[in-house]
Parts: structure tokens; sequence; C-alpha cells
């Protein structure tokens, strides 16, 4: 399974963007990348996916270079709301997906 | 409403008395699977189910047992709990297809454990 490593914490400002960088050196052609959102006392939610360049869905972006290791989750304009701990998780599509790692996530405080 | 329920939310108990953490999920998902969170490490996988009567171990497995008899429950087995238990839990489930899009993983509201 691949390590995965982020930054501890970051701090922003409310109507900013956000680019929060995952590395990934060691993932496997079959891996998949996906970021998850947690906010205190909940369960983790899915945020975004992707494999390779660049996946946008309504809530943020996924950028991934060729060499695919390590990957950006971009937030655009973020808010108070946005405030939580974000993972990076990288794991092995399809039929051999099963045992999932996850690293120690990125606190991200938004600031008025 | 498509969710993963546990039951139960809060728990207190005392070292060494067996207690079981149910987990359900009503979305037909063949993939299910345990994790606890601990201040400063993250969530940590403990065991893991591909489908019925298929289960694996994840990352901390020790002290746990798990049993995949329906597709839709997964409970979690602590048959002596001892303090270093003591974690916030979360169940999770996906379809775990033959597709990446079938991987999003969708979580339980968490269940506190508290072992004296």
């Amino acid at each position: 399974l691949a390590k995965t490593t982020q930054p501890i914490s970051m701090d922003s400002y409310e109507g900013q963007e956000v680019n929060i960088t995952c590395s990934h050196n060691n993932i496997a052609t079959n891996d998949y990348i996906t970021w998850y959102q947690q906010f205190p006392s909940q369960g983790p939610r899915f945020i975004i996916q992707g494999y390779k360049t660049k996946v946008t869905n309504e809530v943020a972006s996924l950028f991934i270079p060729a060499d695919r290791k390590s990957s950006t989750l971009s937030l655009p304009r973020v808010s108070l709301s946005d405030t939580a701990v974000y993972y990076c998780l990288v794991h092995t599509g399809g039929t051999s997906y099963g045992k999932l790692t996850f690293g120690q996530g990125t606190i991200l405080t938004v600031h008025p | 409403e498509a969710q993963v329920t546990q039951n139960p939310r809060y728990l207190i108990t005392v070292t060494g008395k067996k207690l079981t953490v149910t987990c359900s999920q009503n979305m037909n998902h063949e993939y299910m699977s345990w994790y606890r969170q601990d201040p400063g490490l993250g969530l940590r996988q403990i065991y893991y189910s591909m489908n019925v009567e298929v289960t694996d171990k994840g990352d901390v497995p020790e002290g746990y047992k798990v049993s995949r008899k329906e597709k839709r429950n997964f409970p979690l087995i602590l048959e002596s709990p001892s303090p270093n238990q003591t974690s916030l839990y979360f169940c999770a489930s996906s379809h775990g297809g033959a597709s990446y899009l079938y991987n999003e993983q969708f979580f339980g509201p968490g269940t506190r454990l508290t072992v004296l």
C-alpha cells in the first residue's frame, strides 16, 4: 500500500482558494487517489477521486501530475464551514479494493 | 434514506466485559469496514469484508473480531475489552465493484467507546 504524506495543518481565509498536496511516491499502477473530509465527531465524507490528470466536481478539483507521485486537492473560495480534516487515501481499485490506510490528514482552519 | 447505522453511539464499559457494536447498511454494498480513530493517529482500519463470509485483517485487528453473515450487517466484537481499546469507532461501506467509481466509502456516525 502506498504511504501518503500530507501537511499536518493549514490556515486560510474565507473566499480564498486552498490547495492541499499529498505525496505518494510509491503509488502503484492500479492505485487510485481519493480524498475525504471529516468534521469533529463525524464520519469522513467522500470529496473526490481520481486516477490521473484533473478531476472536478461541484465541491473540489483534484490535480494529478503525469508521474502520479503526488496529488493536490483544490477547494475554491473556502468558507468557515470548510474547516475540517482532509484525508488523502491511495488504494487499489476494482476487485482488489480491500485493505485501506488513511494518513494523518490535514487540519484545515478557515478564518473569517 | 441511504445510510450506515451504528449502535450504540456511546458506550462505557469495564475491562473484560464482552461487547458488540453493530453496523448496518441499506445500500446493498458488498464492502464493509471498521476503523478506529484516536487523537494524533488518524483513522486506522481494524477489519474489512469484501462480501458475505469474507473478512480480512486491517492494520490493527488485535483484540477484535468481526463476522459477515448477512450482506447488510458487519458487527464488531470485543471479546475482552481493555482500556487501550477506548476510542471512536467508525463503520463504513462501499460498492467494492470492478470500477473505481464504486469505491466511495459511506461512513456511519461513529461509536464512542470507553473501557474503564
